[in-house]
């Protein structure tokens, strides 16, 4: 039960796209479509941002767009907006009823 | 609204033990997975453990199985996580989490800080 490699910070300016890679396994990433995103702001819960790889929850504007290839997801935030700094984590389903999550990556909005 | 509350933590001494509470609201616990997810001081998270909508299955990490229990009576929409053995690293933020039916953890609470301290 290893933890997910994230980069440990990314930016961008306002408008501007970032993508956060999420580096696993064959065991987990690569192996179920059970990738998820989380956005946490300081001193608040997570929030569900992107479920089972590219799935929006209700609510979850369209510039958040999920992928996966092979071992590795990422997270697209298009259009930044101040409000998009945070810290964000992906987890995956990792088989015999375990999850692994990332170490996080703090997006700053420049 | 989906609603989850969490309570039980505080600063506890090393060795001894303690239970936290998860109280729902605004769905029906009963048909629910739940899970337990925690977050030391400055770190990431970390999955700790999951039941079943019906409590007959129970699954947790290694870095906690055998100290850890985690158990819910739906009678009172209440999810539980029973700690022994509390040392210096079970030091964080506990959150509760509703399973989606995907895999996912689509509500949170807000978490209960627990402290092991001397």
């Amino acid at each position: 039960q290893s933890a997910l490699t994230q980069p440990r910070s990314v930016s961008g300016s306002p408008g501007q796209s970032v993508t956060i890679s999420c580096t696993g396994t064959s065991s987990d990433v690569g192996a179920y479509n059970y990738v998820s995103w989380y956005q946490q702001h300081p001193g608040k819960a997570p929030k569900l941002m992107i479920c089972d790889v590219t799935k929006r929850p209700s609510g979850v504007p369209d510039r958040f767009f999920g992928s996966k290839s092979d071992n590795t997801a990422s997270l697209t935030i298009s259009g930044l907006q101040a409000d998009d700094e945070a810290d964000y984590y992906c987890c995956s389903y990792a088989g015999s009823f375990t999850w692994v999550f990332g170490g996080g990556t703090r997006l700053s909005v420049l | 609204q989906v609603q989850l509350v969490e309570s039980g933590g505080g600063v506890v001494q090393p060795g001894r033990s303690l239970r936290l509470s998860c109280a729902a609201s605004g769905f029906t616990f009963s048909r629910f997975g739940m899970h337990w997810v925690r977050q030391a001081p400055g770190k990431g998270l970390e999955w700790v453990a999951i039941i079943s909508f019906d409590g007959g299955y129970k699954y947790y990490a290694d870095s906690v199985k055998g100290r850890f229990t985690i158990s819910r009576d739906n009678s009172k929409n209440t999810l539980y996580l029973q700690i022994h053995s509390l040392s210096a690293e079970d030091t964080a933020v506990y959150y509760c989490a509703k399973a989606d039916s995907s895999s996912s953890f689509d509500y949170w609470g807000q978490g209960t800080l627990v402290t092991v301290s001397s």
